[in-house]
Protein backbone atom coordinates (compact mmCIF):
# COMPACT_ATOMS: atom_id res chain seq x y z
CA UNK A 1 0.00 0.00 0.00
CA UNK A 2 1.24 3.44 -0.73
CA UNK A 3 1.49 5.02 2.10
CA UNK A 4 2.98 8.76 3.96
CA UNK A 5 2.74 9.02 7.80
CA UNK A 6 4.27 11.83 9.46
CA UNK A 7 5.46 12.47 13.14
CA UNK A 8 7.55 14.30 15.24
CA UNK A 9 4.58 17.38 16.10
CA UNK A 10 3.81 18.35 19.33
CA UNK A 11 3.75 21.54 21.50
CA UNK A 12 6.28 24.19 21.47
CA UNK A 13 7.14 27.84 22.79
CA UNK A 14 7.79 30.66 20.61
CA UNK A 15 11.13 30.70 19.16
CA UNK A 16 11.54 26.49 19.42
CA UNK A 17 12.33 23.92 17.09
CA UNK A 18 11.01 20.92 15.79
CA UNK A 19 11.71 18.59 13.05
CA UNK A 20 9.10 16.58 11.50
CA UNK A 21 9.67 13.08 9.37
CA UNK A 22 7.44 11.39 6.76
CA UNK A 23 7.94 7.97 6.20
CA UNK A 24 7.24 6.83 2.80
CA UNK A 25 6.17 2.80 1.80
CA UNK A 26 4.82 0.74 -0.92
CA UNK A 27 6.36 3.29 -3.84
CA UNK A 28 9.99 4.07 -5.08
CA UNK A 29 10.55 7.69 -2.93
CA UNK A 30 13.64 8.15 -4.65
CA UNK A 31 11.31 9.05 -7.84
CA UNK A 32 9.30 11.56 -6.42
CA UNK A 33 9.54 14.78 -5.75
CA UNK A 34 7.87 15.84 -2.01
CA UNK A 35 5.84 18.82 -0.85
CA UNK A 36 5.10 19.73 2.90
CA UNK A 37 1.33 21.85 2.80
CA UNK A 38 0.25 23.13 5.88
CA UNK A 39 -3.46 23.97 7.35
CA UNK A 40 -4.43 26.40 10.38
CA UNK A 41 -6.99 25.01 12.59
CA UNK A 42 -10.38 25.66 10.91
CA UNK A 43 -8.61 27.04 7.46
CA UNK A 44 -7.58 26.73 4.15
CA UNK A 45 -4.09 24.94 2.81
CA UNK A 46 -0.70 26.20 2.30
CA UNK A 47 1.93 25.75 0.38
CA UNK A 48 5.27 24.66 2.50
CA UNK A 49 7.91 23.89 0.86
CA UNK A 50 9.72 21.26 -1.98
CA UNK A 51 12.51 19.20 -2.44
CA UNK A 52 13.33 17.20 -5.90
CA UNK A 53 14.08 13.59 -6.37
CA UNK A 54 18.01 14.12 -4.96
CA UNK A 55 17.50 16.61 -2.58
CA UNK A 56 19.96 19.01 -4.57
CA UNK A 57 16.98 21.48 -4.87
CA UNK A 58 14.61 22.99 -2.58
CA UNK A 59 11.78 25.62 -2.37
CA UNK A 60 9.99 27.98 -0.12
CA UNK A 61 7.14 29.86 1.10
CA UNK A 62 8.43 32.82 1.83
CA UNK A 63 6.61 33.00 5.06
CA UNK A 64 9.23 29.66 6.17
CA UNK A 65 12.30 31.06 4.40
CA UNK A 66 15.28 31.28 6.38
CA UNK A 67 13.81 29.77 9.23
CA UNK A 68 12.52 26.16 7.79
CA UNK A 69 14.68 23.52 6.12
CA UNK A 70 12.89 21.08 4.14
CA UNK A 71 15.53 17.48 3.43
CA UNK A 72 15.11 13.62 2.84
CA UNK A 73 17.06 10.99 3.38
CA UNK A 74 16.45 8.13 0.27
CA UNK A 75 18.00 5.08 1.60
CA UNK A 76 15.72 5.39 5.06
CA UNK A 77 12.29 6.58 2.33
CA UNK A 78 11.93 9.56 4.95
CA UNK A 79 11.18 13.54 4.18
CA UNK A 80 12.15 16.20 6.89
CA UNK A 81 11.03 19.24 7.67
CA UNK A 82 13.05 21.01 10.15
CA UNK A 83 11.64 23.94 11.83
CA UNK A 84 13.28 26.59 13.75
CA UNK A 85 12.62 30.20 15.26
CA UNK A 86 8.78 28.75 15.53
CA UNK A 87 5.93 31.56 15.70
CA UNK A 88 2.74 31.75 16.66
CA UNK A 89 1.39 31.66 13.30
CA UNK A 90 3.20 28.45 12.59
CA UNK A 91 0.69 26.54 14.50
CA UNK A 92 -1.14 24.32 12.02
CA UNK A 93 -1.83 21.09 10.79
CA UNK A 94 1.41 19.84 8.65
CA UNK A 95 0.86 17.66 5.73
CA UNK A 96 3.98 15.40 3.36
CA UNK A 97 2.52 15.38 0.23
CA UNK A 98 3.87 13.29 -3.11
CA UNK A 99 4.03 15.30 -6.37
CA UNK A 100 2.55 13.23 -8.50
CA UNK A 101 4.82 13.97 -11.57
CA UNK A 102 7.06 10.46 -11.53
CA UNK A 103 11.08 11.83 -11.47
CA UNK A 104 9.73 15.61 -13.11
CA UNK A 105 7.82 17.78 -10.91
CA UNK A 106 4.36 17.81 -11.88
CA UNK A 107 2.78 20.13 -9.12
CA UNK A 108 -0.32 17.99 -8.25
CA UNK A 109 -0.75 16.10 -4.89
CA UNK A 110 -1.53 12.58 -5.25
CA UNK A 111 -1.07 11.06 -2.65
CA UNK A 112 -0.61 12.70 1.48
CA UNK A 113 0.00 11.72 4.95
CA UNK A 114 -2.73 11.82 7.70
CA UNK A 115 -0.77 15.13 8.98
CA UNK A 116 0.80 15.98 12.77
CA UNK A 117 -0.14 18.77 14.48
CA UNK A 118 1.95 21.64 15.27
CA UNK A 119 0.89 23.92 18.08
CA UNK A 120 3.43 26.87 18.88
CA UNK A 121 2.13 28.03 22.09
CA UNK A 122 3.70 29.63 25.34
CA UNK B 1 1.87 35.33 -5.75
CA UNK B 2 -0.98 33.86 -8.36
CA UNK B 3 -4.35 34.35 -5.87
CA UNK B 4 -7.26 31.82 -6.50
CA UNK B 5 -10.31 33.34 -5.93
CA UNK B 6 -12.63 30.22 -5.47
CA UNK B 7 -16.35 30.60 -4.94
CA UNK B 8 -18.96 30.05 -3.40
CA UNK B 9 -17.43 29.84 -0.07
CA UNK B 10 -20.30 27.41 0.96
CA UNK B 11 -23.18 25.71 -0.56
CA UNK B 12 -26.11 23.43 -0.09
CA UNK B 13 -27.30 20.59 -2.22
CA UNK B 14 -29.40 17.70 -2.50
CA UNK B 15 -28.75 14.33 -3.04
CA UNK B 16 -29.05 14.12 -7.30
CA UNK B 17 -28.15 17.88 -7.74
CA UNK B 18 -25.59 18.74 -10.09
CA UNK B 19 -23.14 20.90 -8.01
CA UNK B 20 -21.04 24.07 -9.46
CA UNK B 21 -18.01 25.72 -8.08
CA UNK B 22 -16.17 27.74 -9.62
CA UNK B 23 -12.00 29.22 -9.50
CA UNK B 24 -10.25 32.65 -11.01
CA UNK B 25 -6.71 32.53 -10.95
CA UNK B 26 -5.04 36.29 -10.92
CA UNK B 27 -3.25 35.49 -14.31
CA UNK B 28 -2.50 32.99 -16.97
CA UNK B 29 -1.85 29.38 -15.27
CA UNK B 30 -2.42 27.51 -18.49
CA UNK B 31 -4.54 24.62 -16.87
CA UNK B 32 -2.27 23.91 -14.05
CA UNK B 33 -5.20 23.46 -11.95
CA UNK B 34 -6.12 20.52 -9.50
CA UNK B 35 -8.97 19.60 -7.72
CA UNK B 36 -8.60 18.41 -4.02
CA UNK B 37 -11.51 17.06 -1.66
CA UNK B 38 -11.36 17.03 1.97
CA UNK B 39 -13.35 15.46 4.61
CA UNK B 40 -13.12 16.28 8.07
CA UNK B 41 -10.74 15.10 10.15
CA UNK B 42 -8.85 13.78 6.64
CA UNK B 43 -6.58 14.69 4.33
CA UNK B 44 -7.01 16.14 1.00
CA UNK B 45 -7.70 13.45 -1.99
CA UNK B 46 -6.65 14.70 -5.65
CA UNK B 47 -9.73 14.43 -7.69
CA UNK B 48 -8.61 16.40 -10.94
CA UNK B 49 -5.78 17.39 -12.09
CA UNK B 50 -4.51 20.05 -15.54
CA UNK B 51 -7.82 21.47 -14.93
CA UNK B 52 -9.93 18.08 -16.51
CA UNK B 53 -7.63 15.37 -16.03
CA UNK B 54 -10.15 12.87 -13.67
CA UNK B 55 -7.41 11.25 -11.31
CA UNK B 56 -7.15 7.55 -11.49
CA UNK B 57 -9.86 5.81 -9.02
CA UNK B 58 -12.02 9.02 -8.76
CA UNK B 59 -15.80 8.62 -9.93
CA UNK B 60 -17.06 9.87 -13.04
CA UNK B 61 -19.27 11.75 -11.93
CA UNK B 62 -16.52 14.45 -11.00
CA UNK B 63 -15.16 16.74 -13.74
CA UNK B 64 -13.41 20.05 -14.48
CA UNK B 65 -13.01 22.37 -17.23
CA UNK B 66 -11.24 25.35 -18.15
CA UNK B 67 -11.88 29.33 -19.88
CA UNK B 68 -8.97 31.11 -19.63
CA UNK B 69 -8.19 31.73 -15.82
CA UNK B 70 -11.43 30.42 -15.13
CA UNK B 71 -11.66 26.92 -14.09
CA UNK B 72 -15.38 24.97 -13.25
CA UNK B 73 -15.35 21.75 -10.93
CA UNK B 74 -18.77 19.78 -11.46
CA UNK B 75 -20.34 17.42 -9.86
CA UNK B 76 -23.03 15.47 -12.30
CA UNK B 77 -25.28 13.57 -9.30
CA UNK B 78 -24.45 14.49 -5.66
CA UNK B 79 -24.28 11.55 -3.52
CA UNK B 80 -24.30 11.89 0.19
CA UNK B 81 -20.51 10.40 0.61
CA UNK B 82 -19.54 14.04 -1.23
CA UNK B 83 -20.11 16.29 1.42
CA UNK B 84 -16.67 17.68 1.93
CA UNK B 85 -14.77 20.83 1.40
CA UNK B 86 -13.37 21.51 -2.42
CA UNK B 87 -9.83 23.34 -2.83
CA UNK B 88 -8.52 24.25 -6.54
CA UNK B 89 -4.64 24.47 -6.54
CA UNK B 90 -2.50 26.40 -8.89
CA UNK B 91 1.25 25.32 -9.67
CA UNK B 92 1.79 27.58 -12.60
CA UNK B 93 4.19 29.25 -9.98
CA UNK B 94 5.81 28.85 -6.64
CA UNK B 95 4.63 29.14 -4.31
CA UNK B 96 1.78 26.92 -4.76
CA UNK B 97 -1.72 28.53 -4.28
CA UNK B 98 -4.69 27.26 -3.13
CA UNK B 99 -8.49 28.72 -3.40
CA UNK B 100 -10.09 29.39 0.26
CA UNK B 101 -11.99 26.66 -0.13
CA UNK B 102 -16.52 25.58 -0.79
CA UNK B 103 -17.91 23.61 1.85
CA UNK B 104 -20.29 21.72 0.61
CA UNK B 105 -23.51 19.92 2.62
CA UNK B 106 -26.51 18.55 2.13
CA UNK B 107 -29.49 20.20 2.01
Amino acid sequence: EVQLVESGGGLVQPGGSLRLSCAASGFTFSGYWMHWVRQDPGKGLVWVSRIITDGSRTSYADSVKGRFTISRDNAKNTLYLQMNSLRVEDTAVYYCARDRGNYYGHGAFDIWGQGTMVTVSS
Amino acid sequence: DIQMTQSPSSLSASVGDRVTITCQASQDINNYLNWYQQKPGKAPKLLIYDASDLETGVPSRFSGSASGTDFTFTISSLQPEDIATYYCQQYENLPFTFGQGTKLQIK
